[in-house]
């Protein structure tokens, strides 16, 4: 069974300051994904990540994936207040995406 | 436009009622999915299904039904044996399970029992 774990779950920083999130999955997943919620919204995709070594960027988030150690990573880069959100990674198995429980991110001006 | 409806947006039920919400993609999606949040939680998969008249349960089955009549519909009931139904449902599709497996996601519906 498929497990996923964030950490961290909360997250507070200055602007312009650069922070990594991680997720660590259990087992063997095909896939990885990244989204971003707003509070009382959906979840919008940021990326979908398919092999190892895969690395995609967007402005000032870029994210990885290391499949054989179980690990993808969402790096913010000079981060400014409308990242503030929370951010989700998901794993992919048995045509079930599995998601983590999210890093509540609050960038401080 | 494409994309997915669900709908009601806000939904209020007494404790013994069943309610139903909708969701309805025009995106030609083959896969959806049912997801439950609570706050300050993940999503949790409530049932997904890969083509037309046929459904699994995902990891809290319990206490909800659906049904995939139309490839475009996938309604969701809650019914009374949900012993604690207060949450936030999410519905999403995909292309298939076959290709990136990306979720497309609706706007969400919240139900309060009161």
């Amino acid at each position: 069974e498929l497990k996923v774990e964030q950490n961290p779950l909360f997250l507070s920083m200055q602007e312009g300051k650069n922070y990594t999130i991680y997720c660590n999955y259990s087992t063997t997943s095909d896939r990885l994904y990244w989204y971003r919620q707003d509070p009382g919204k959906s979840l919008e995709s940021l990326f979908v990540l398919l092999s190892n070594g895969a690395v995609k960027q967007e402005g000032r988030l870029m994210a990885s994936l290391d499949t054989k150690a179980r690990l993808s990573t969402l790096h913010i880069t000079a981060a400014v207040h409308d990242l503030s959100a929370t951010y989700f990674c998901a794993g992919w198995r048995d045509d079930k995406i599995i998601f983590g429980k999210g890093t509540r991110l609050h960038i401080l001006p | 436009d494409g994309g997915i409806t669900q709908s009601p947006k806000y939904l209020f039920r007494k404790e013994g009622q069943n309610v139903t919400l909708s969701c309805e993609q025009n995106l030609n999606h083959d896969a959806m999915y049912w997801y439950r949040q609570d706050p300050g939680q993940g999503l949790r998969l409530i049932y997904y299904s890969q083509i037309v008249n046929d459904f699994q349960k995902g990891d809290i089955a319990e206490g909800y039904s659906v049904s995939r009549e139309k490839k475009e519909s996938f309604p969701l009931t809650v019914t009374s044996a949900q012993k604690n139904p207060t949450a936030f449902y999410l519905c999403a599709s995909s292309i298939s399970a076959g290709y990136t497996g990306e979720l497309f996601f609706g706007e969400g519906s919240r139900l309060t029992v009161l």
